[in-house]
């Protein structure tokens, strides 16, 4: 197993459009994470599932948000209408049971840029 | 004032120095991990500990859980110890992460 992979590293969109980010997990991890980190800043919790179940959600994440994991292995997240403010770096973590409760690890992370 | 709080923001120090990361949290927690981010983003989990002290190689990482304080310590820096260091503690799915210290150390 290579670790938590994330597609594409980088994305630049023009305002308005929509983007997906990819996040494969370690394989037997049942936990997937995912946060945003703008410049500077800790990164911030959005949303994360336990299988295919999204378990949480971050008042982060509006409506023009929306994540997945049709089978409880890779994950996607969808961003609608980006606006520039949605320009950060988007990381994926997973962990075999809660992160705090176990060794966590995290992918390289999707830096997206809305110009 | 925010939950996770780091000092100092950055810390440039010489090859050699002993080096001390400081974090405060105001959560209630099960654990905290030390993580560490290189320029281009990725994140690593350098511990996880709840309690006490941990060694691995030249990092040593203590945790007060009744002061809600934490530590990073590196001795004999080396210039590829230069990245982020975020204190990120938190419970079960819950992780907090504080602003991170930018450590720049110098040949």
């Amino acid at each position: 197993d290579t670790g938590v992979s994330q597609d594409p590293r980088h994305k630049i969109t023009k305002r308005g459009q929509n983007v997906t980010f990819r996040c494969d997990p370690i394989s037997e991890h049942n936990r997937l994470y995912w946060y945003r980190q703008t410049l500077g800043q800790g990164p911030e919790f959005l949303t994360y599932f336990q299988n295919e179940a999204q378990l949480e959600k971050s008042r982060l994440l509006s409506d023009r948000f929306s994540a997945e994991r049709p089978k409880g292995s890779f994950s996607t997240l969808e961003i609608q209408r980006t606006e520039q403010g949605d320009s950060a770096m988007y990381l994926c973590a997973s962990s075999l049971h809660g992160i705090m409760n176990t060794e966590a690890f995290f992918g390289q992370g999707t830096r997206l840029t809305v110009v | 004032k925010n939950e996770v709080e780091q000092s100092p923001q950055n810390l440039t120090a010489q090859e050699g120095e002993f080096i001390t990361i400081n974090c405060s949290y105001s959560v209630g927690i099960s654990a905290l991990h030390w993580l560490q981010q290189h320029p281009g983003g990725g994140i690593v989990s350098l511990f996880m500990l709840s309690s006490g002290k941990k060694k691995h190689g030249r990092l040593i990482a203590t945790i007060n859980i009744q002061e809600k304080h934490s530590s990073l310590h590196i001795t004999a820096s080396h210039p590829r110890d230069s990245a982020v260091y975020i204190c990120a503690p938190g419970a079960n799915n819950d992780m907090r992460f504080g602003a991170g210290t930018r450590l720049t150390v110098k040949p």
